[in-house]
């Protein structure tokens, strides 16, 4: 079954400390990944896409990074400013251009 | 660039009212549109897909009669929740896609509530 994993579900950081969060793909065909940011009572905003293993994208404090099973978002030196919910989600061959979402990992940064 | 705007943000209404939700496009072409329906720390779930001059394609589950679209132009859907109840009450949320395998970017939301 076409799948996308986010872990971890929540995740709280002091400012400037660095993590990664991760999402997993069981997606056959895959033909890209998506990731998003979404604040609280607002739409996602889109922040990357990857298509290829070992694409890397960069954005300020964001890196994402792509493999054949997984893709990370990197945050270096967060800022309470980067506090929000992080969502990834995968399109595939034959699907119509319909996203599989993963439910999310939800960052707080404190200052 | 990539702007969806989405009006309106919110909506108080009674039960068994109509209620229209518009989905714009502002600075491309959108050759499909997305509808989705959140629910409170929930991820989306796609509602309904729709090509412009077309049908919508609606989710297993989801009443076509009950939420109708419209897609007439490259920049425009409408969702219309007809005759709504206090179960519709959620968070609508729209998203616009160009060709290919592009990403979808999203409106900001409608917050229905129905009374």
């Amino acid at each position: 079954e076409d799948q996308v994993t986010q872990s971890p579900e929540a995740l709280r950081l002091q400012e400037g400390e660095s993590s990664s969060l991760n999402c997993s793909y069981t997606v056959s065909g895959l033909r890209g990944l998506f990731w998003y940011r979404q604040d609280p009572g607002k739409g996602p905003e889109f922040l990357f896409t990857l298509y290829s293993a070992g694409e890397e994208k960069e954005k300020e404090r964001l890196k994402a990074t792509l493999t054949k099973k997984e893709s990370f978002l990197h945050i270096t030196a967060p800022k309470p400013e980067d506090s929000a919910t992080y969502l990834c989600a995968a399109v595939y061959a034959g699907n119509n251009r319909k996203l599989i979402w993963g439910l999310g990992t939800s960052l707080a940064v404190n200052p | 660039g990539a702007v969806v705007s989405q009006h309106p943000s919110r909506v108080i209404c009674k039960s068994g009212t109509s209620v229209k939700i518009e989905c714009r496009s502002l600075d491309f072409q959108a050759t499909t549109m997305f509808w989705y329906r959140q629910f409170p720390k929930k991820s989306l779930m796609l509602m309904a897909t729709s090509n412009e001059g077309s049908k919508a394609t609606y989710e297993q589950g989801v009443e076509k009669d009950k939420f109708l679209i419209n897609h007439a132009s490259l920049t425009l859907s409408t969702l219309t929740v007809t005759s709504a109840h206090p179960e519709d009450s959620s968070f609508y949320i729209c998203s616009a896609a160009d060709r290919g395998n592009q990403p979808q970017h999203f409106g900001d939301g409608t917050r229905l509530s129905i009374l």
